[in-house]
């Protein structure tokens, strides 16, 4: 069976750091992969989906960036942290029609 | 703009009655429509979804119905139970047969199942 992992659960971090997310799945191959952002009583926002190793189409403009180093393995990545970048992070694997979601990142910037 | 509205932030009901969870959409382009559950501090999981073509799917205590016409589905959970409550979203995907796929997601809807 499939299983995705995000680490790490919670991060804490300072205004102006850099941020490195990684999300792996496992029994799958090739797998359609997707981050998504939760703010605080928002909706999930698409950041960033990838269809293929090293292919990344970017949903939203903003200082994050996404990278797909190996088929399944996706990685949310920022050079410098903004206090609105703050959230719940949640990375993705599309089945066939549904999308299956990873435990998550909580992401504070303080 | 927002493309799927889910315009009730909280819905509360007793345990044994039904939950109706609501949600309109704007694109017509959009073909597959789904209902996730999300507890706090965990990832949403997927519960039931439905095609553009039919009108209702039903899987369990939970229902779907879909109003093309209306561009309106709601999620109905019959019998509720407390461990129902949690938020739930609705999202529609337009292109559910390409490779590009991606799914646009309400805001979600808390519901309180009391008991």
């Amino acid at each position: 069976s499939q299983t995705i992992h995000q680490w790490p659960a919670t991060l804490v971090q300072p205004v102006g750091s850099p941020l490195s997310l990684e999300c792996t799945v496992e029994g799958t191959s090739n797998p359609n992969l997707y981050w998504y952002r939760q703010a605080a009583g928002r909706g999930l926002q698409l950041l960033f989906y990838s269809v293929g190793i090293g292919q990344i189409s970017s949903e939203v403009p903003q200082n994050l960036s996404a990278s797909r180093p190996q088929d399944r393995q996706f990685i949310l990545s920022s050079k410098k942290l903004l206090l609105s970048d703050s959230g719940f992070y949640l990375c993705a694997w599309r089945g066939h029609y549904e999308q299956y979601f990873g435990p998550g990142t909580r992401l504070t910037v303080t | 703009d927002q493309q799927v509205k889910q315009n009730s932030p909280s819905l509360s009901v007793q345990e044994g009655r039904i939950s109706i969870l609501n949600c309109d959409y704007t694109n017509s382009m959009f073909d597959y429509f789904l209902w996730y559950k999300k507890y706090p501090a965990e990832g949403p999981t997927f519960l039931i979804s439905i095609s553009s073509i039919k009108d209702k799917n039903e899987d369990g205590r939970f229902t779907v119905f879909l109003n093309k016409s209306a561009k309106h589905l709601s999620l109905h959970i019959v019998p509720s139970q407390p461990g129902d409550s949690a938020v739930y979203f609705c999202a529609a995907s337009g292109n559910s047969g390409g490779s590009n796929y991606k799914l646009t997601f309400g805001k979600g809807t808390l519901l309180t199942v009391n008991p």
